[in-house]
Order: C-alpha cells, then sequence, then structure tokens
C-alpha cells in the first residue's frame, strides 16, 4: 500500500513564525503536491513538484515556498505565518496507472495561525 | 483555473436510503475520479470514469458521465452510516495536476 505522511497532524504557530511542513511517500512517486483545504473552497492546489529539485507553482503559491531535495520528501514552507494561513494542508503524491493519474494523500495537518 | 463543482453541498439521509451527487466542470476531461474523505483526514479514491465511458459501477457505487453536459454523478446505494463523509469530484485534463471540486458533505443517520 502507498504510504504518505506528514510530520505533525495538529500544529500551533504564532505569526511571523517561519513553518516547516513536511512529507513523505514511500513509493517512489515522481509527483508530490500541496493543496489548502478551507470549509467552502474546497482543495486549492499550493505547489507541485514533478521531480527532484523541479517544482511548479500551483494555484495560490503567494506566501509559500516548497523545497524537493530528495524524491520521497516534499516540505512546505511558511516564510512568515499570517493568521490567513490557518487552514488544513494535505499533501499527495501521484502514480499513472492504467491511463491515468491518480492521487495518494496523507492525513494532512491542521494548521493554526495565531 | 477549471473546477468542479459539486451539488448539493450538504446532503443528510436516513441508512439504507439512496445519496446522489453531482459534479459539474468546465473544460474537456481525460477522466473524472471521485474521492472520499473522511473528516479530519485525507482523501481516499473511489472510482474514475473516462471520457468515453458514460456509467461505471463498483459494489455499492455508480458514476455517471455526460461529457456534453460536463457534468458527472455519484450515487451511493443502501447507505450505511459508515458512508459519512465528504466526496469530491475531480478532473484530469490531459495533465499530471487533478482539478478538485468544492465537495459534497454527506451525513448519514442511522
Amino acid at each position: 500500500d502507498v504510504k504518505v505522511t506528514q510530520s505533525s497532524r495538529y500544529l500551533v504557530k504564532r505569526t511571523g513564525e517561519k513553518v516547516f511542513l513536511e512529507c513523505v511517500q514511500d513509493m517512489d512517486h515522481e509527483n508530490m503536491f500541496w493543496y489548502r483545504q478551507d470549509p467552502g473552497l474546497g482543495l486549492r492546489l499550493i505547489y507541485f513538484s514533478y521531480d527532484v529539485k523541479m517544482k511548479e507553482k500551483g494555484d495560490i503559491p503567494e506566501g509559500y515556498s516548497v523545497s524537493r531535495e530528495k524524491k520521497e520528501r516534499f516540505s512546505l514552507i511558511l516564510e512568515s505565518a499570517s493568521t490567513n494561513q490557518t487552514s488544513m494542508y494535505l499533501c499527495a503524491s501521484s502514480l499513472r496507472r492504467e491511463g491515468r493519474w491518480e492521487q495518494f494523500f496523507g492525513p494532512g495537518t491542521r494548521l493554526t495561525v495565531l | 483555473s477549471q473546477q468542479g463543482e459539486e451539488d448539493p453541498q450538504a446532503l443528510s439521509i436516513q441508512e439504507g436510503e439512496n445519496a446522489t451527487m453531482n459534479c459539474s466542470y468546465k473544460t474537456s476531461i481525460n477522466n473524472l475520479q471521485w474521492y472520499r474523505q473522511n473528516s479530519g483526514r485525507g482523501l481516499v479514491h473511489l472510482i474514475l470514469i473516462r471520457s468515453n465511458e458514460r456509467e461505471k459501477h463498483s459494489g455499492r457505487l455508480r458514476v455517471t458521465l455526460d461529457t456534453s453536459k460536463k457534468s458527472s454523478s455519484l450515487l451511493i446505494t443502501a447507505s450505511r452510516a459508515a458512508d459519512t463523509a465528504s466526496y469530491f469530484c475531480a478532473t484530469e485534463g490531459g495533465s499530471e495536476k487533478l482539478v478538485f471540486g468544492k465537495g459534497t458533505k454527506l451525513t448519514v443517520n442511522p
């Protein structure tokens, strides 16, 4: 079974702090994603990585950066956390099988910025 | 970016009833996928329907796709309390990225 793990289930940080959210997948997937999920807005893509050291902005990259130094690990960085970044953050990796992409999600990190 | 829109936003039914959720999208797709999310957890893939298919079944799930209307529906038959979750459609348009809708929150009352 594919396993995607996220470093924390719950995180509380203060405004202005630098925040690191870590995601690890154990299935050698090329692609990894970071989403944020907010009530009424669904999942919105923050960043996407299709290979080590490769990244692509998603729909809402402002205020975030990412790092992919190893294939299995994709980190989301909030350089200076703000209250409007309080959200559920979901990491995913994807596999192409039978002609389609399927995403596998981690359990999520609920981040609160005070 | 294109985004699926699920309808209704929330649905509450009794155990044993059928639940129908709808998804509309904006641009052409290769396939449409449905995912389920239990409260406070990640999403899990349920079923996929390709653009050249009209209907697909998997256990108690039935998915239909109407590409002329750019819409899909997910039917869960004989619902159980354990089906309580949020359900999302996601469209694949030819890239590695999926575009997710806003979800339907289903509550199945025992």
